[in-house]
């Protein structure tokens, strides 16, 4: 079946690390995006990408990274500089046929801890 | 600049009793409305959308939202609550939109509970 998938579900981090997390799509989706989530927060856009080789920033870029060599693939890099990330991360997609409705998406997200 | 609010932090309803979570938004131009459902530790699920028409917009797992214009709300709403709606939901609307993609904007999720 198409769908998101996000790997790892969970993951741990000591301070100072770079983390990679992973978000594969086989929905054929253009348009890949971030976000993450803290409690009582809701979800704020980190990065998105409308097609391969470009991504814009979202409202808190600072500290990740992105990269958009696939359609099918946009992986999230936390950086060190990232000062509090511990976080649920989300990658969503969308389609051609729902970009006029702006129905999203979602893979099942992957949690981060920094020890 | 768009956005959403949601009141409500929590909403505590007994099974079988109506529901309410309410949503309220600020937008420049024809709001495009949306709420998901997210069970814990899991991804956000589409429950229903508004972009015109009717104002009663039915959605997943009878679920129902009401537009209302002069309110600037969207409220979601079940005439019966099942224990297993228990979860967390998010108003959201659309914001930039160009020819690959849109994104949608959140709100900061209301946390419903149904008691048996």
């Amino acid at each position: 079946d198409g769908g998101i998938t996000q790997s790892p579900k969970y993951l741990f981090r000591k301070e100072g690390q770079n983390v990679t997390l992973s978000c594969e799509q086989n929905l054929n989706h253009d348009a890949m995006y971030w976000y993450r989530q803290d409690p009582g927060q809701g979800l704020r856009l980190i990065y998105y990408s409308q097609i391969v080789n470009d991504f814009q920033k979202g409202d808190i870029a600072e500290g990740y990274s992105v990269s958009r060599e696939k359609k099918e693939s946009f992986p999230l890099t936390v950086t060190s500089a990232q000062k509090n990330p511990t976080a649920f991360y989300l990658c969503a997609s969308i389609g051609k046929g729902h970009v006029n409705t702006g129905e999203l998406f979602f893979g099942e997200g992957s949690r981060l801890t920094v020890l | 600049a768009q956005s959403v609010a949601q009141p409500e932090d929590q909403v505590n309803v007994a099974e079988g009793n109506p529901l309410t979570v309410k949503c309220t938004y600020s937008v420049s131009g024809n709001p495009y409305l949306f709420w998901y459902v997210q069970y814990p530790n899991r991804g956000l699920q589409f429950l229903l959308k508004y972009i015109t028409g009717d104002n009663l917009v039915k959605g997943s797992y009878g679920f129902e939202a009401e537009f209302n214009k002069s309110q600037t709300s969207f409220h979601l709403k079940k005439p019966s609550a099942l224990v297993s709606d228990s979860a967390l939901y998010f108003c959201a609307v659309r914001d930039r939109v160009n020819q690959a993609g849109t994104a949608l904007i959140f709100g900061k999720g209301t946390t419903l509970s149904v008691s048996s």
